[in-house]
């Protein structure tokens, strides 16, 4: 049992180009979303998904793209990176998506944009 | 608006006891809280369901106060493994739904 996986671990973007980030979960979870990591922010919410064909903004969506075509795979999109978007990144997924359901979340990928 | 964690940061030594403080702004229906390791991604400790329940975790603990709309975090008898970023989070209407919101995260540090 994987639980929730992430893909690269470490990425270097120049400004301007774009890239995809992975995320699959194998528990079956219909929620799953995109947390941002900043030093001294905390985990900020940038997209979610209640189940397969169902997304929605977060706190920081701008600048990022999902979709959710399955129930096991919720990737993040950036179409054209910029420095303020290096940062870590971490897909959670959950059970419920009612905030009584504990979240399971990914090791992370680390982002940097030059 | 993100919940206040305080302190945001505390250094014990191994056998000491902790309170971390996670409030809002706005009325709570729930708190989650979390542990991070550095490195690591962040693992589930517990949740707090709006009641004033108080929950614990081995030797860590928890209260929610509804009408004070704060959370706080005991840990008692501290082991060097309790060691990491602590992170409340709590609910906010974003997009009409209700999420999970995090604070900011209190540094917890102990020594031998």
């Amino acid at each position: 049992n994987a639980g929730v996986t992430q893909t690269p671990k470490f990425q270097v973007l120049k400004t301007g180009q774009s890239m995809t980030l992975q995320c699959a979960q194998d528990m079956n979870h219909e929620y799953m979303s995109w947390y941002r990591q900043d030093p001294g922010m905390g985990l900020r919410l940038i997209h979610y998904s209640v189940g397969a064909g169902i997304t929605d903004q977060g706190e920081v969506p701008n600048g990022y793209n999902v979709s959710r075509s399955t129930t096991e795979d919720f990737p993040l999109r950036l179409l054209s990176a910029a420095p303020s978007q290096t940062s870590v990144y971490f897909c959670a997924s959950s059970y419920t998506q009612e905030n009584t359901g504990e979240l399971f979340f990914g090791e992370g990928s680390r982002l940097t944009v030059l | 608006q993100q919940p206040v964690q305080s302190p945001q940061a505390v250094i014990l030594r191994e056998g000491e006891d902790a309170v971390i403080n996670c409030s809002s702004s706005k009325a709570l229906y729930s708190v989650h809280w979390y542990r991070q390791k550095h490195g690591e991604a962040p693992v589930f400790l517990m949740i707090l369901l709006k009641g004033g329940e108080q929950k614990g975790h081995e030797k860590i603990s928890a209260s929610f106060n509804e009408k004070k709309q704060q959370s706080s975090l005991y840990l008692t008898a501290s082991q060097l493994s309790y060691s990491g970023t602590y992170f409340c989070g709590t609910d906010r209407i974003i997009q009409g739904a209700q999420k999970l919101v995090f604070g900011q995260g209190t540094r917890l540090t102990i020594n031998p």
